[in-house]
């Protein structure tokens, strides 16, 4: 069965620090695996989408990678500010039609 | 840019009774699913919907729940007998295409069981 894990749980930084956010998972036959943000009481909004055949994507000041055989992604986020403060969560897709997901790592952005 | 839309924002229902959750995907979209986020913990996949009919379902998706396009637009979510622990927040999301693509998600419903 596959597990996702999100380290760390929770990070606190300075305004205008690059950061890494961690996800590993344990089975590597994925088709895809997606990074979200999700706002207190709020809905999952898709960062970015890296099917398995691809090593990275980048949107703007996000860059995902992905590690399918070490069954590792990160997600890095330059030049962070207030409002990149939300809970990031990485979810995986197999065989299976539904997404597998991580926890999340809750992340404040000090200004 | 096109949202999934999910009504009502909060459900609050006695144990015991039916409850429908309602989804509007976005319009192209033919992938539907139900997730829900139990407060806390991981957001769980329930089931998906394909050519008006469930193409998989978790093992959280027991004889209570059921789903259905009844009219072309909405999707809908059945709880027939609720329990107290089906207090959760339940996500709508579609994808365009194929399962492969990614998923939208709606804002989601709270649903309070008391």
């Amino acid at each position: 069965k596959q597990e996702v894990t999100q380290i760390p749980a929770a990070l606190s930084v300075p305004e205008g620090e690059n950061l890494v956010l961690n996800c590993s998972f344990t089975d590597s036959a994925i088709y895809n695996l997606q990074w979200f943000r999700q706002d207190p009481g709020k809905g999952l909004t898709s960062l970015l989408l890296i099917q398995s055949s691809q090593r990275e994507q980048t949107s703007g000041r996000l860059n995902a990678s992905l590690d399918k055989s070490s069954g590792r992604s990160t997600l890095y986020i330059a030049a962070s500010q207030p409002g990149d403060s939300a809970t990031y969560l990485c979810a995986v897709k197999g065989g299976a039609d539904g997404l597998t997901f991580g926890k999340g790592t809750h992340l404040i952005i000090q200004p | 840019e096109p949202e999934v839309t999910q009504t009502p924002s909060h459900q609050v229902t006695q144990m015991g009774q039916e409850v429908i959750l309602r989804c509007v995907p976005i319009s192209n979209h033919l992938y539907f699913y139900w997730y829900r986020q139990i407060l806390g913990q991981k957001v769980e996949f329930l089931v998906s919907f394909y050519n008006n009919e469930i193409s998989e379902k978790s093992e959280i998706f027991d004889d209570q729940f059921s789903v259905e396009r009844p009219d072309g637009s909405n999707f809908t979510l059945k709880i027939r007998s609720t329990k107290l622990e089906d207090s959760a927040m339940y996500f709508c999301a579609t994808t365009r295409q194929d399962s492969n693509q990614p998923q939208h998600f709606g804002d989601g419903t709270r649903l309070s069981i008391l």
